[in-house]
């Protein structure tokens, strides 16, 4: 069965820092790659996707993915985090048969963002 | 509203009785979907609805648990004789076909006594 990984579980940044939170995923083909950003007591909110093409992909809010496929990997990234940045990241898989998609989403466990002043 | 509605956002209940859990989807999103997030499970995938199609339910975790879209919008989750297992925050989503970007409602936190 599919799986994804995010090997962080709590990540601690500094205002103004940069940011990689980490996603492996696997699977045989390529899913489509998602992530989202949860605060407390909210839903989830999409962060950006990716389907194919550009393995650079942009969100909202100025972050940035990549998809390394030699990797296995969908990082999510930003060069400067802001403080209203703490939330929790979900890394999230659509697997796919020919560009089919299954339909629902597998999630990895979430990491916690805590940004210090 | 422009996105996915939940209700109730919360619900207390206890251990034995039956719930039911609603979800508006965002309008003419066609893919629904129920999913539940606990803190030793993560976030789980329950059931799917898709148009007129039969309903994924690959997810539900027992018999206890079903799902109807009526109309195809709104859809309801029912819970019967909970379980303190139950306990969870029960998120909504749709989008506007499968494979499509999914959409979240904030959420109807079950808590059973």
């Amino acid at each position: 069965a599919q799986s994804v990984t995010q090997p962080d579980i709590h990540i601690t940044v500094s205002e103004g820092a940069s940011l990689e939170l980490r996603c492996n995923y696997s699977y045989g083909a390529t899913p489509y790659l998602f992530w989202y950003v949860q605060s407390p007591g909210q839903g989830l909110q999409l962060l950006l996707k990716y389907f194919s093409g550009d393995t650079l992909v942009q969100g909202i809010k100025g972050f940035e993915a990549e998809f390394k496929r030699s990797q296995s990997s969908f990082n999510l990234r930003k060069p400067s985090v802001h403080w209203s940045d703490a939330a929790e990241y979900f890394c999230a898989v659509d697997v796919n048969a020919g560009g089919t998609s299954y339909g629902k989403l597998t999630f990895g466990q979430g990491t916690i963002l805590t940004v210090h002043p | 509203g422009a996105g996915v509605s939940q209700s109730p956002s919360n619900k207390v209940t206890e251990k034995g009785k039956d719930v039911e859990l609603r979800c508006d989807p965002i309008s003419g999103h066609t893919a629904l979907y129920w999913y539940r997030q606990s803190l030793g499970q993560g976030l789980e995938f329950l059931i799917y609805f898709q148009g007129n199609s039969a309903p994924d339910k690959s997810g539900l975790p027992s018999d206890r648990f079903s799902a109807e879209r009526t109309g195809g919008s709104v859809s309801t989750l029912t819970i019967q004789r909970t379980q303190q297992e139950d306990s969870a925050v029960y998120l909504c989503a749709s989008s506007s076909d499968r494979g499509q970007p999914q959409h979240f409602g904030d959420g109807t936190r079950l808590s059973i006594l």
